[in-house]
């Protein structure tokens, strides 16, 4: 049974970076049948999709992040990691990392396992 | 692209729930559901329209057409209770992963 769990700061200052890290057990990061992603959810609100990785190193991000997000992958380590950049309160959120199925008919994805949570902070 | 979701939907124990969920044409995309219970990680209940993933009961089934996505679950029990998110992949866009905003199923 794969296993992803969320690794990083609880805590992060105003206009610093948020990183945090996905370490997948059960299970290869390097598989072409997966794409490797963040999700996070705002206190009481919906979910939000950050990005996406896939395994050759393509990587898919949510228009409204991008120009502070960057997903990237250690194949060696079996993890995957989060930095987003300049971040504000409005990026406090419950953070997941997910395994996204891949689909082989049209590379489409859905977040199929997901890690447990962590919850990041942005306040001075 | 977007995903409409009731906010609530509130039904007897033993009842049929319906959430639905509506975009352009989403008859024409493959549609996934997750239910998330209080200080839980999401958990898959449908994929592709309408398949449980193991592990998940049969009560709960999906369906798909025209510009609505259904999750149907039947004989409700209280450990149902919880937010229910649709969601699909939009290979049109950047942003390629779109949650409708969620429902909150109440059980009476």
């Amino acid at each position: 049974q794969m296993q992803l769990q969320e690794s990083g700061p609880g805590l992060v200052k105003p206009s610093e970076t948020l990183s945090l890290t996905c370490t997948v057990s059960g299970g290869s990061i390097s598989s072409s049948s997966y794409y490797w992603g963040w999700i996070r959810q705002p206190p009481g609100k919906g979910l939000e999709w950050i990005g996406t990785i896939y395994y050759n190193g393509n990587t898919y991000y949510n228009p409204s992040l991008k120009s502070r997000l960057t997903i990237s992958g250690d194949t060696s380590k079996n993890q995957f990691s989060l930095n987003l950049s300049s971040v504000t309160a409005a990026d406090t959120a419950v953070y997941y990392c997910a395994r996204h199925f891949r689909s082989y008919y049209d590379s489409s994805g859905y977040p199929d396992n997901w890690g447990q949570g962590t919850l990041v902070t942005v306040s001075s | 692209y977007v995903l409409t979701q009731p906010p609530s939907v509130s039904v007897a124990p033993g009842q049929t729930a319906r959430i639905t969920c509506e975009g352009n044409n989403i008859g024409s995309k493959s549609v996934h559901w997750y239910q998330q219970k209080p200080d839980q990680a999401p958990v898959l209940v449908v994929y592709d329209d309408r398949y449980r993933p193991s592990g998940i009961p049969e009560r709960f089934s999906g369906s798909n057409s025209g510009n609505t996505a259904t999750l149907t679950i039947s004989r409700v029990e209280a450990g149902d209770e919880a937010d229910y998110y649709c969601q699909v992949w939009d290979s049109s866009s950047d942003l390629r992963v779109v949650f409708g905003g969620g429902t909150k199923l109440a059980v009476l």
